[in-house]
């Protein structure tokens, strides 16, 4: 496609669950990032990632958050132990290593109920 | 570390007015600045962004904004909204050296009124 995509465009999920949130950036864009949006605020920085590593992961808010990007493309980002406080919108964005445009995708709602 | 602060959280505005979406930022470092748009169901789209040189930068959709150091601003402006300008509205920052590791404002809700 086009843009970024993210899946599920809508996820709920039981306290204390495992969730899996997917990212595929556009194709080309060695840097990948994560944000989450609550509900009411701007975005979050969560987790920057050039290729394969996390070159900046000082945004997860704890270690139930964990994200990976195996082969520099596609991304999953990880939440063990799911809390009601996680309930946000979650938010990938990709660009070109060298480029100050990032392209957002319409992010993962996710509810923790 | 950077932040940033819209002072309004709402602006409603009629039809043909002019609007201006403020924003201050604080950072020990050179920063570029940004604004983006969410519409209803979308994703975030960059409306304009200042790197360096001329302080009035224009964006898309006939947006402009003016950076001021010494106030340490970047305020949004349109002469003349539509209906279709409904949305929120983000200013971000970033250092110069992090990409777009963006530290974003807590958003102004735009409401145009017919």
């Amino acid at each position: 496609g086009a843009g970024v995509s993210q899946t599920p465009s809508n996820k709920v999920t039981e306290k204390g669950k495992y969730v899996e949130l997917r990212c595929d950036p556009i194709s080309g864009h060695t840097a990948l990032y994560w944000y989450r949006q609550s509900l009411g605020q701007g975005p979050e920085f969560l987790i920057y990632f050039q290729g394969t590593g996390a070159a900046d992961d000082s945004g997860l808010p704890n270690d139930r958050f964990f994200a990976v990007r195996p082969e520099g493309s596609v991304s999953t980002l990880k939440i063990q132990r799911t809390e009601r406080g996680d309930s946000a919108v979650y938010l990938c964005a990709s660009s070109f290593l060298s480029s100050t445009e990032a392209f957002f995708g319409q992010g993962t709602r996710l509810t923790v109920v | 570390a950077q932040s940033v602060t819209q002072l309004d959280s709402q602006v409603p505005v009629f039809e043909e007015a002019p609007v201006e979406l403020r924003c201050n930022y604080s950072s020990s470092v050179s920063v570029y600045l940004f604004w983006y748009v969410q519409y209803p169901n979308q994703g975030l789209q960059l409306l304009l962004k200042y790197l360096s040189g001329s302080t009035l930068v224009k964006g898309i959709n006939g947006f402009e904004a003016e950076f001021n150091k010494s106030q340490t601003s970047f305020h949004l402006r349109k002469p003349s909204v539509h209906i279709s300008d409904t949305a929120e509205y983000f200013c971000a920052v970033t250092e110069e050296a992090a990409g777009n590791k963006l530290t974003f404002g807590g958003g102004t809700r735009v409401l145009v009124k017919p």
